[in-house]
Formats: C-alpha cells, structure tokens, sequence
C-alpha cells in the first residue's frame, strides 16, 4: 500500500530558529514529491520536486529530494511567526494517484 | 478571475440523507481531486479524475461517488453509507492529464459538512 510518512508530526520553536521538516514514502511508480502550507482552509503550493539532489529554493525556504533513499526535507531558515502553519507532503503515483501525508504543524513563538 | 471554488462553504444534514458537494474550476485543468480532512489525518483521497467521463477510486471511496460529465465540473456526493460524514473536504485541480505530469495542485476554500 502507497504511503506518505511525515515527522515530526508537531514542533515548535522561536522565532529565528531553523527548522527541518521530513517527508518519506513508498509509493509505486513515483513520479513527483510536493509540499503545500496549509494556514486556514486551502493549502497552497510550495515546491514541486521530480529529480533526486536538485534543492528548490524560494526565499527561506528550500527542499531537496533523496530517490535512492525515499525521502525529502524542506528548510525554513530564520523563522518568522507567519511560518506558523500545517506542512503538507504529497506523492504523485501510478495513475496520477496523488496522496498525502498527515502533515506537520508547525508553531514559531515570538 | 481563474480559480476553484466549492459551495457550500457550511453544510448541515441529517442522518440518512445523501447530499451532494459542488467544485467547479475555470482554470482549464484536465485532473480534480476530492480529500477529505479530519483532525489529525492530513488529506485523505476520496477519488480523482484524469479526464471527462473517467475517474479512480481513492484510498476512502466507499460511501461516495462521483460524476466528471464536464471537464470544470466533478460534484462529490456523500451518501448515507458513509459511516462518518462529518469532515472538512477540499476540492483540487491540477493540469496532470494522461501523459503531461504537472502535479502542482490549486484548492478550492473547501466544505465543511456536519452530519447529525
């Protein structure tokens, strides 16, 4: 079975720390890694990764992908309250089947 | 304006009652989606469309189905064999067709649905 494993499952830390977020899965015929930010209601896109060792970057938040050893990081550096979020790690399979991991809520303290 | 939008935004049934879930994109997108979301559990894949007149049973399928008779329209309808209705469920498109894979996927505000 398709699975998405996300840890911690909850953290928190001060603001300017920063912090690493994880993503594993084991999905048959894998064909992208995404992340969203999830604050409200919908979440919103932040990276989408296809190629193992490329890191994607946009401002201080940065992710890479390990396809040898099934897994991905993202990156918030210096951290900011707005930060405080759910982070979303997504697979895309066999099928375009595209699924979740149960997210990571993350909470900066000023 | 492109986007993707779902209505209700707050939806109150019954037990018993089947009721159905409007997503509608404008964004020229061939996939949609339908997660549920509890407290806890992260998005969960109900079903999903490649194309018109084709859809996939998700990893919760059983007591929901699904029409794609229009490529901007995939309505989710919760039946009253689902055992626990009452969630959060969202609404995504994203341009993945058969042989193009993008998969960044665009939400619609989502349908909070409470069932007593």
């Amino acid at each position: 079975e398709d699975k998405v494993v996300q840890s911690p499952l909850s953290l928190v830390v001060h603001e300017g720390d920063t912090v690493t977020l994880n993503c594993s899965y084991e999905v048959t015929n894998f064909r992208s890694l995404l992340w969203y930010k999830q604050e409200k209601k919908a979440p919103t896109f932040l990276f989408m990764l296809t190629s193992s060792g490329i890191e994607k970057k946009s401002g201080r938040l940065s992710s890479i992908l390990d396809k040898k050893e099934l897994f991905s990081i993202l990156n918030i550096t210096a951290t900011q309250t707005g930060d405080s979020a759910v982070y979303l790690c997504a697979v895309a399979g066999r099928d375009d089947k595209i699924i979740f991991g149960k997210g990571t809520r993350l909470h900066i303290l000023p | 304006d492109g986007g993707i939008t779902q209505s209700p935004k707050y939806l109150f049934r019954k037990e018993g009652q089947n009721v159905t879930l409007s997503c509608e994109q404008n964004l020229n997108h061939d996939a949609m989606y339908w997660y549920r979301q509890d407290p806890g559990q992260g998005l969960r894949l109900i079903y999903y469309s490649q194309i018109v007149n084709d859809f996939q049973k998700g990893d919760i399928a059983e007591g929901y189905s699904v029409s794609r008779e229009k490529k901007e329209s995939f309505p989710l309808t919760v039946t009253s064999a689902q055992k626990n209705p009452t969630a959060f469920y969202l609404c995504a498109s994203s341009t993945t067709g058969t042989g193009y894979f993008n998969y960044e996927q665009y939400f619609g505000p989502g349908t909070r649905l409470t069932v007593t």
